[in-house]
């Protein structure tokens, strides 16, 4: 059973606007949570994380929202940019393990000029 | 030049042969993982180390084997392999000797078909 879930494979957003990510996870004991980006031929990279002793973090037009009851995370970009076309992973952890990461499907993000 | 290197980048090989995959990185990090992704599964762990002499089982180790052979190299191995590892694979490091943010650093990614 799948403990990380992206519930939507696709994503088409128009240039300028936001663009939702969403990601779900079953385990409550999950305390740090990431966002990686990938593009084609290319490994994962980092791209924000959160704790769960917040329930926001920003970086720039990045914006990782968590909702600790709800057990939802979601990465806001705005606005989007056509380099922002790529496919997006979600990933937790409990941080007391280390670097044990479980990572969600992916979403693939296309950002229309 | 990349800081964590995977070869080969892409590998066609017949079911039941022994294919290594091999990955050597610089960041001088303790902690190296492989993962294989697949469509509509994303990244799943097959093997972790967290140093030369710790080496554990992710969620999907049958089928494989690794060697740590140094800090910097982390080989993964199919002894014989099928059809279904057919998929990407990612070499990645990690640092967490103090308090680490979990960001790991991938590989380019080492293609895998098996006929």
């Amino acid at each position: 059973d799948q403990q990380v879930k992206q519930n939507s494979p696709s994503l088409s957003v128009q240039e300028g606007r936001i663009s939702i990510l969403n990601c779900d996870y079953t385990n409550s004991m999950f305390d740090y949570f990431l966002w990686y980006k990938k593009y084609p031929a290319e490994g994962p990279t980092f791209l924000i994380s959160i704790s769960s002793i917040k329930d926001k973090n920003e970086d720039g037009r990045f914006t990782v929202f968590l909702n600790k009851s709800a057990k939802h995370l979601s990465l806001h970009i705005v606005p989007s940019q056509p380099g922002d076309s790529a496919v997006y992973f979600c990933a937790v952890m409990i941080y007391n393990q280390g670097g044990k990461l479980i990572f969600g499907q992916g979403t693939e993000l296309s950002v229309k000029p | 030049d990349a800081d964590v290197t995977q070869t080969p980048r892409n590998r066609i090989t017949k079911t039941g042969k022994r294919i290594m995959l091999e990955c050597s990185q610089t960041k001088g990090h303790d902690r190296m993982y492989w993962y294989r992704q697949d469509p509509g599964l994303g990244l799943q762990l097959i093997y972790y180390s967290f140093d030369v002499k710790d080496i554990n089982k992710g969620e999907i180790s049958d089928g494989y084997s690794v060697s740590r052979q140094a800090q910097a190299k982390f080989s993964l191995s199919l002894e014989s392999a099928i059809p279904n590892q057919t998929a990407l694979y990612f070499c990645a490091t990690s640092d967490q000797r103090g308090p680490g943010t979990g960001e790991l650093f991938f590989g380019e990614g080492s293609r895998l078909t098996v006929l």
